[in-house]
């Protein structure tokens, strides 16, 4: 089975520090997708960031950015500058081996950012 | 700015009661997809579409129909409600499949008894 593993189930970081979020992921290709979600206690569920394998740069938006270690096949989140509003469940994500169509989720860590 | 309109947002239903969980989008996307999200196991995907009059299962497909007649409409129907069907359902679509971003409903809390 295709597997996504966020080995952290949750964390907790102070406002304004920066946190790693870990995901590891197995697969045999050598081109895809993976993808960080998260979902605030509102339940809305919402893209983070997203990342080619093919690519060797690793993906950023504002404060978010990933550490993408394709040989080792992690890639972790670090958000700089931890807000109360980044409180909320993290999802890894991506399409399984072979099939674009079945989006693959990780169990989550839960993020709690403290004042 | 509709994006991914799912309905009801809460629901209870007694074992062996059928309903159908509403999703509409009105982004065009071809590709729409129903997840269920429980304690501690993160999304799992029960069925998928990548296009009208097409769809398919996904992880866990038991006890679910569903059908995609229009490109925006993508209903979810539980036949026979059992208490392991209580979860939160989530409905996303993207232009083209799951390497795509993903925009989802706000959930549906369905509890059966």
């Amino acid at each position: 089975a295709q597997t996504v593993t966020q080995s952290q189930p949750e964390m907790s970081v102070q406002e304004a520090e920066t946190v790693t979020l870990s995901c590891t992921y197995d697969t045999s290709e050598n081109n895809y997708y993976l993808f960080w979600y998260k979902q605030p206690p509102s339940r809305q569920m919402i893209l983070v960031i997203r990342q080619e394998a093919y690519k060797q740069q690793n993906a950023t938006e504002n404060r978010f950015s990933v550490n993408f270690q394709k040989a080792a096949k992690s890639f972790s989140l670090k958000i700089s500058d931890s807000q109360l509003g980044d409180t909320a469940m993290y999802f890894c994500a991506r399409p399984p081996q072979g099939g674009s169509e079945k989006l693959v989720f990780g169990k989550g860590t839960k993020l709690t950012v403290n004042p | 700015n509709a994006g991914v309109t799912q309905t009801p947002k809460f629901q209870v239903l007694k074992t062996g009661q059928s309903m159908t969980l509403q999703c509409a989008q009105d982004m065009n996307h071809e590709y729409m997809s129903w997840y269920r999200q429980d304690p501690g196991m993160g999304l799992r995907l029960i069925h998928y579409s990548v296009g009208a009059g097409i769809t398919d299962q996904g992880e866990v497909p038991n006890g679910y129909n569903v059908s995609r007649s229009t490109t925006e409409d993508f209903p979810l129907r539980l036949l026979s409600a059992a208490p392991s069907q209580t979860s939160v359902y989530f409905c996303a679509s993207s232009r083209q499949g799951s390497n795509e971003k993903l925009f989802f409903g706000s959930g549906t809390q369905l509890s059966v008894l």
